[in-house]
């Protein structure tokens, strides 16, 4: 079956600038997690998700970083005005229920000139 | 300083065994895992102990773990060209939080 996907794969944008990152995570997945990962270090949580509302945001750096999980499944991270310091790639993992094996999606490489 | 710590590169022999070392700072951590992160794919997750286990074997993989020393190893015997990746080692608390803190991963080269 299909795993975790997102978009895109690839996103340069300019410092300042609003993104928006899209995580689409297998079906039936009720936990969503996003995760950032900086260059030579391991994935940093960002924030978990438990069906459509947030169970723990404490991983997000600041109030420039927002994420949404309208209907229970698909979830966009959204950063505004982004600085240099956000070039990372961001990585999104569902389970099965909280307490479940993660699936890792292959990340959207982001970088901001 | 860092929760999880791992060396960063281990390179070994085509058909060798391969060890790589972990150690964590939180003794209330539950739950240790080992995942592997492959150039443009995703992390997949290997395999995971119990913290009131000693060791756990699945085929080729072997985990130990020395819970006074609050360390973690991966064995990986019979290392072939395709174990050729990033290994992290991350520790959860469990008891309603099972996100995985990781560590910065260690780069395993296999050459032939």
């Amino acid at each position: 079956g299909a795993g975790v996907s997102q978009t895109p794969s690839n996103k340069v944008t300019e410092k300042g600038k609003y993104v928006e990152l899209r995580c689409d995570p297998i079906s039936g997945h009720t936990a969503l997690y996003w995760y950032r990962q900086s260059l030579g270090q391991g994935p940093e949580f960002l924030i978990y998700f438990q069906g459509t509302g947030a169970a723990d945001d404490s991983g997000l750096p600041n109030d420039r970083f927002f994420a949404v999980r309208p209907e229970g499944s698909v979830s966009t991270l959204k950063i505004q005005r982004t600085e240099r310091g956000d070039s990372a790639v961001y990585l999104c993992a569902s389970s099965l229920n909280e307490d479940g094996e993660q699936y890792f999606g292959p990340g959207t490489r982001l970088t901001v000139t | 300083g860092e929760d999880v710590e791992q060396s960063l590169f281990l390179s070994v022999r085509e058909g060798d065994s391969s060890v790589i070392n972990c150690t964590y700072t939180d003794s209330s951590s539950t739950y240790l895992y080992w995942y592997k992160q492959e150039p443009g794919a995703g992390l997949q997750l290997l395999t995971y102990i119990f913290s009131n286990m000693d060791m756990k074997q699945d085929q080729r993989l072997t985990v130990l773990l020395n819970k006074k020393d609050k360390h973690l190893s991966l064995r990986i015997a019979d290392t072939q060209t395709g174990d050729s990746a990033i290994y992290f080692c991350a520790e959860s608390i469990g008891g309603g939080s099972y996100i995985p803190t990781f560590g910065r991963g260690t780069s395993l080269i296999v050459h032939p």
